[in-house]
């Protein structure tokens, strides 16, 4: 099984700032990787897929790079709507997805 | 316009087995590339895959999960079903069912959930 490891598990921030969350697997996915976002009690939201690309209707301040076994989401300028939690997702070999990055108010 | 959604018992108790069933809309089954797939999420916890069912009928398990899990789709009702046998109080989560559009594609639109609870 590719295992998907995230970082960090806790992330505290402010309106405005440069987010950056990473993800590694635990083998080469090439670029088989998505980002998604949840808030509570909501589905999850897909943001990224194929390392790079950006879903439609997705603010392009979201953005994903990366290929092989490391991989960065970065939100340029974070904003109110964006304090939710993230997930990496792997699609290489079946689905496997990371344990999360929660966004919080700093 | 794409739609999933799950429905199925919301208690079940600790041996049984539960059956969830994902209606869709917007797209068909059968038409090349196109899956529809089962994550769940125990309250609190991370997302975790479990099965899909691919447009040829193919269909595609959690290793650590698959000798309890079983996939079915009836493409002339537009649904997939999945069956997961003896529940366990650790099973308890929402269950969410997804479309993925093609080979090289991921999960794209989902379901709202359903939060399943096993208990005594």
């Amino acid at each position: 099984d590719i295992q998907m490891t995230q970082s960090p598990s806790t992330l505290s921030a402010s309106v405005g700032d440069r987010v950056t969350i990473t993800c590694r697997a635990s083998q080469s996915i090439s670029t088989w990787l998505a980002w998604y976002q949840q808030k509570p009690g909501i589905a999850p939201k897909l943001l990224i897929y194929a390392a790079s690309s950006l879903q439609s209707g997705v603010p392009s301040r979201f953005s994903g790079s990366g290929s092989g076994t490391d991989f960065t989401l970065t939100i340029s300028s974070l904003q109110p709507d964006d304090f939710a939690t993230y997930y990496c997702q792997q699609y290489n070999d079946l689905w496997t997805f990371g344990r999360g990055t929660r966004v919080e108010i700093k | 316009q794409i739609t999933l959604k799950e429905s199925g018992p919301t208690l079940v108790k600790p041996t049984q087995t539960l059956t969830l069933t994902c209606t869709f809309s917007g797209f068909s089954l059968t038409t090349s590339g196109v899956g529809v797939g089962w994550i769940r999420q125990p309250p609190g916890k991370a997302l975790e895959w479990l099965a899909v069912i691919f447009w040829d009928d193919n269909k595609r398990y959690s290793p650590s999960l698959k000798s309890r899990f079983t996939i079915t789709r009836d493409t002339s009702k537009n649904q997939v079903v999945l069956t997961l046998t003896n529940m366990d109080p650790v099973d308890t989560a929402t269950y969410y069912c997804a479309h993925r559009l093609k080979y090289g594609h991921t999960f794209d639109y989902w379901g709202q959930g359903i939060l399943v609870t096993v208990s005594s």
